[in-house]
């Protein structure tokens, strides 16, 4: 079965400081991937997703990036964090575009 | 345009009957999901329909889908203190295969 690992859970970093937050998944090749960001008003908003190895689609401009170095491997960065990227982050897969989303356990990011 | 709507809250006693409701805006949206987020996790698939249907039943959920109205609803039976969650109801947007959610129904179950 697929599962979906999201590390690490929690994260506290002072504003200016860089960002690597990964999601790996597991029992499935070739996946579409996704990040979502969830804001303190609960909506999700999707920043980045990507149909394949090194190729990512960014949904906003922001002071954040996506990679997917591998096939079953998506990382969130950022060169200098701002107040305004506190959230809590998800990571999703599915099997192509238009398929049922599945969700990791998220990132919980406090920048201070 | 792109747009999902839900009420933010909802309060019932255990045992009574849920229903959360939503209305979504694409009228070529293939397929309709809810997710159930308890407080600091994940979001968890708990149920889809396709938009050819018009009623699915899993076991304590019911999903109507009111094709004409776009409107779709969770109902969740006997419903249980363990229910108290967050529920995102959500579209998947033929251009582009983009998820829509709304924002979120809170439901709180009352002993």
């Amino acid at each position: 079965s697929q599962t979906i690992h999201q590390w690490p859970a929690t994260l506290v970093q002072p504003v200016g400081s860089p960002l690597s937050l990964e999601c790996t998944v597991e029992g499935t090749s070739n996946p579409n991937l996704y990040w979502y960001r969830q804001a303190a008003g609960r909506g999700l908003q999707l920043l980045f997703y990507s149909v394949g190895i090194g190729q990512i689609s960014s949904e906003v401009p922001q002071n954040l990036s996506a990679s997917r170095p591998q096939d079953r491997q998506f990382i969130l960065s950022s060169k200098k964090l701002l107040l305004s990227d506190s959230g809590f982050y998800l990571c999703a897969w599915s099997v192509n575009p238009a398929g049922t989303q599945y969700f990791g356990p998220g990132t919980r990011l406090t920048v201070l | 345009g792109e747009d999902v709507e839900q009420s933010l809250f909802l309060s019932v006693r255990e045992g009574d009957s849920s229903v959360i409701n939503c209305t979504y805006t694409d009228s070529s949206s293939t397929y309709l999901y809810w997710y159930k987020q308890e407080p600091g996790a994940g979001l968890q698939l708990l149920t889809y329909i396709f938009s050819n249907m018009d009623m699915k039943q899993d076991q304590r959920l019911t999903v109507l889908l009111n094709k004409k109205d776009k409107h779709l609803s969770l109902r969740i039976a006997d419903t249980q203190t363990g229910d108290s969650a967050i529920y995102f109801c959500a579209e998947l947007y033929n251009q582009g295969g983009k998820l829509i959610f709304g924002q979120g129904t809170e439901l709180s179950v009352k002993p």
